[in-house]
């Protein structure tokens, strides 16, 4: 039962362009939607998050933006840079579920 | 500030030998996570504990257990192993009570099963 679906398993973008990583879900009690990103040989990290209150939020080069009624989230990096190639994961939870959901992730090339 | 620490990094075992993997969170974080990652699959989530308690469990046999301490360290144990158990097991950390926001995470523990 994958609640969170990345249905792209790669991505791969010109330097300087945008990266656009979507994101789907089913659950409808989700409340919080986040994406990490990985490195090989290292933990994921956080990169940005939003809460079902809003429809967008903005860090930098990150953005991310949230559809409700579609169930779909998307990842917009602009400008995309080389060190953004990695594997991004998209992640959901509801209050009181005690457990964050991963989708299988994405993996972003970013040519030079 | 001190991350998520994991122990040990990388491991082998055989087939029906059983393992334990350590985690220990960031100070003051009372809330840990397991998930276990395979290629195509992401992050499959294990357990959640939260001040000693275990108040989630994901969609795992029972060979796959947990547990917390009162310093919030946390071990998950995997019994009887078998060849699909191969993965990198991924511990996270964080301070939330209701049980949404950001995770931490450690570098994981990578286990072959042969």
């Amino acid at each position: 039962d994958q609640q969170v679906k990345q249905n792209s398993p790669s991505l791969s973008v010109q330097e300087g362009r945008i990266s656009i990583l979507n994101c789907d879900y089913t659950n409808s009690m989700f409340d919080y939607f986040l994406w990490y990103k990985k490195y090989p040989a290292e933990g994921p990290t956080f990169l940005i998050s939003i809460s079902s209150i809003k429809d967008k939020n903005e860090d930098g080069r990150f953005t991310v933006f949230l559809n409700k009624s579609a169930k779909h989230l998307s990842l917009h990096i602009v400008p995309s840079q080389p060190g953004d190639s990695a594997v991004y994961f998209c992640a959901a939870s509801a209050t009181g579920g005690f457990k964050t959901i991963f989708g299988a992730g994405t993996r972003l090339f970013v040519k030079a | 500030k001190a991350g998520v620490t994991q122990t040990p990094r990388y491991l082998i075992k055989t087939r029906g030998q059983q393992v334990t993997l350590s985690c220990s969170p960031i100070s003051g974080h009372r809330s840990v996570s397991w998930y276990q990652q395979t290629p195509g699959q992401g992050l499959q989530f294990l357990f959640e504990y939260f001040s000693e308690t275990q108040r989630n469990k994901g969609n795992f046999p029972g060979r796959f257990s947990g547990r917390q301490f009162s310093n919030s360290r946390s071990e998950m144990n995997v019994s009887t192993l078998e060849l699909g158990d191969s993965a990198l097991y991924l511990c996270a950390s964080s301070t939330t009570q209701a049980g949404v926001g950001e995770l931490f995470f450690g570098e994981g523990s990578r286990l072959t099963v042969l």
